[in-house]
């Protein structure tokens, strides 16, 4: 299954934003609100960040904010914290193959 | 609280079969869906399917059919993960995570089990 397309790298500051996107078509991030995206810290399982492309689980940081525009979703991280450091991978329901993951950006706190 | 416990590390020859645990507590556990996730060193995060813990019916992802099979125990809460004929290129960490009051919703995962393949 093709993965969604997402940078493979992204870097920021402490207190400064940074916006990771993640680009599929119209079979999944385009054609439905069920983006989902995960922080994964080293050798840790995956951490629920956003769902249904803008919704925060209750005890995620609202520095934490989801969006979509046509066949790319965002994630902004505002505030940049040294603890951010980590991979993030979106996910999307599709229309193919049901579930797909975005392949992962890792980001930097600089 | 609501938590996933995954069954411990396995080294395995190519040709054998191994057999993953997740033990769900602190919810209902036929009343939430268990997704598998593969995670292969240094690698991004593959969907693999996932087993309705009410019916037992199970999806997989293309390229997970044939030598994977998704099962359940009810009785102790348990969903399971059997890779048969193992290859070299089945090593990877593999996860399972309960799909929450959301369609793509992965709000609960296990710490992953890591499966080495290796003669």
């Amino acid at each position: 299954q093709s993965a969604l397309t997402q940078p493979a790298s992204v870097s920021g500051s402490p207190g400064q934003s940074i916006t990771i996107s993640c680009t599929g078509t119209s079979s999944d991030v385009g054609g439905y609100d069920y983006v989902s995206w995960y922080q994964q810290h080293p050798g840790k399982a995956p951490k629920l960040i956003i769902y249904d492309v803008s919704k925060r689980p209750s005890g995620v940081s609202n520095r934490f904010s989801g969006s979509k525009s046509g066949n790319t979703a965002s994630l902004t991280i505002s505030g940049l914290q040294a603890e951010d450091e980590a991979d993030y991978y979106c996910s999307s329901y599709t229309s193919r193959t049901l579930r797909v993951f975005g392949g992962g950006t890792k980001l930097t706190v600089l | 609280q609501e938590q996933l416990v995954q069954s411990g590390s396995e080294l395995k020859k190519p040709g054998a079969s191994v057999k993953v645990s997740c033990k769900a507590s602190g919810y209902t556990f036929t009343s939430y869906a268990i997704h598998w996730v593969r995670q292969a060193p240094g690698q991004g995060l593959e969907w693999m399917g996932w087993i309705n813990t009410n019916t037992g019916n199970p999806t997989y992802a293309q390229g997970f059919t044939g030598r994977f099979v998704f099962s359940l125990d009810t009785s102790v809460r348990k969903a399971y993960l059997q890779i048969s004929s193992l290859k070299a290129e089945d090593t990877a960490v593999y996860f399972c995570a309960r799909r929450g009051d959301g369609y793509n919703k992965f709000d609960f995962w296990g710490q992953g089990t890591l499966v080495t393949v290796s003669s």
